[in-house]
């Protein structure tokens, strides 16, 4: 089945740019979607269809989607962007949701 | 507003079969293209996608699971059910029930209810 490679931390400085990536095999043929976690809360969907905000989410979120890996870009982080970060697909071809193992953003 | 709630004990032993409840609102799963689907987090792990429930009476189940689970979808009641037979210590985690809207995205989520499996 579809699978999703994302790296398990990434960290930036505040006022940085933080990329999050999520990799599989023509990734891009599908639609890719981010969530945010902080502890003890459930997801929150940042990013949809790869590079779209639902409304109430900072335009420093942005995401992109290409070949092999998608995107999640984090600009001007700040200290309550400190959180883990999962990117999902719906596999189409076999009716599937599938999450990536999730990223932990530092914010230094 | 759309808002999802998820129900069910909070312990169960080792072999039993756990049933959750997601109770809904601000949305119908008549709607053509709508989904509810449950989603668990074992603690310090990653999310791991369990069973969707379509608008149209179809259902998806993960292929590492889908042996054990069963959805169930009651719109009139605006509630889903899912049961995960022969619970075993390694099913504790937080279950997730969501929105599902078109294109695959879990748009709305539940605030999650935490399962302990344990004699």
């Amino acid at each position: 089945s579809f699978v999703l490679t994302q790296p398990p931390a990434v960290s930036a400085a505040p006022g940085q740019t933080a990329n999050i990536t999520c990799g599989g095999p023509n990734v891009a043929d599908n639609s890719v979607h981010w969530y945010q976690q902080t502890p003890g809360q459930a997801p929150v969907l940042v990013v949809y269809d790869d590079s779209d905000r639902p409304s109430g989410i900072p335009e420093r979120f942005s995401g992109s989607n290409s070949g092999n890996t998608a995107t999640l870009t984090i600009s001007r982080v700040e200290a309550g962007d400190e959180a883990d970060y999962y990117c999902q697909v719906w596999d189409i071809s076999s009716d599937h949701v599938v999450f990536g193992g999730g990223t932990k953003l530092t914010v230094l | 507003q759309i808002t999802l709630k998820e129900s069910g004990p909070a312990l169960v032993k080792p072999t039993q079969t756990l049933t959750l409840t997601c109770t809904f609102s601000g949305f119908s799963l008549t709607t053509s293209g709508v989904g509810v689907g449950w989603i668990r987090q074992p603690p310090g792990k990653a999310l791991e996608w369990l069973a969707l429930t379509y608008w149209n009476d179809d259902r998806r189940y993960s292929p590492s699971l889908k042996n054990r689970l069963t959805i169930t979808k009651d719109p009139s009641k605006n509630q889903v059910v899912l049961t995960l037979t022969t619970m075993d210590p390694v099913d504790a985690a937080t279950y997730y029930c969501a929105h599902r809207h078109w294109g695959g995205v879990f748009d709305y989520w539940g605030q999650g209810t935490l399962v302990t499996v344990s004699s």
